[in-house]
């Protein structure tokens, strides 16, 4: 089974801040890899897959990278509805696994 | 409009048994992959289950041989028959329509709302 790891746990932010998340996996899983950003109460929403590709009506202040085994998604102005958990996730073979979240607060 | 509508969580003891529904509208269900995914209380989220169209389904080794899922392509509804349950089982579930990104399937698009499964003495 691969491992996905994130880091940090937690990132404490600003409004209009640049926020950096990461997401290791721990054997290459290609750009197979999705970004998700889940709010209390509500259902995860699709953000990212393909490890770069926004999902429809996400804005483009989010952005994906991949080197290797280490994926970044990347909030470039942090909005107020974006105080969230992010969970990457991987897709490469099953079982597809998450890692742990990352909650974004400020 | 695409939505997806979970029942049928509740509270159980353990060794009991749960089904959950998904009710689907706005797609036909079997027309590729669904799917259940988990999130434990103060945990992250777990895949458990996928069918696709050709009937072939996977399940998380944590519940393999116990959890049961299927669809009735009649009422377009998705099931997860949980029979066995721990207290380890106790999460939110939800049901959620797999997607493609060109052939390679595995990320979800559209989510239900989720039904609360928990089980306890």
């Amino acid at each position: 089974e691969i491992v996905v790891t994130q880091s940090p746990a937690t990132l404490s932010v600003s409004p209009g801040d640049r926020a950096t998340l990461s997401c290791r996996a721990s054997q290459s899983v290609s750009s197979n890899l999705a970004w998700y950003q889940q709010k209390p109460g509500q259902a995860p929403r699709l953000l990212m897959y393909g490890a770069y590709t926004r999902a429809t009506g996400i804005p483009a202040r989010f952005s994906g990278s991949v080197s290797g085994t280490e994926f970044t998604l990347t909030i470039s102005s942090l909005q107020s509805e974006d105080f969230a958990v992010y969970y990457c996730q991987h897709y490469n073979n099953w079982p597809w696994t998450f890692g742990q979240g990352t909650k974004v607060e400020i | 409009e695409v939505q997806l509508v979970e029942s049928g969580g509740g509270l159980v003891q353990p060794g009991g048994s749960l089904r959950l529904s998904c009710a689907v509208s706005g797609f036909i269900v079997g027309s590729d992959y669904m799917n259940w995914v988990r999130l434990a209380p103060g945990k992250g989220l777990e895949w458990v289950s996928l069918i696709y169209s050709d009937d072939s389904t996977y399940y998380a080794d944590s519940v393999k041989g116990r959890f049961t899922i299927s669809r009735d392509n009649s009422k377009n509804t998705l099931y997860l028959q949980m029979n066995s349950l721990r207290a380890e089982d106790t999460a939110v579930y939800y049901c959620a329509r797999g997607q493609r990104d060109g052939g390679k399937t595995g990320f979800v698009d559209i989510w239900g709302q989720g039904t609360m499964v928990t089980v306890s003495s």
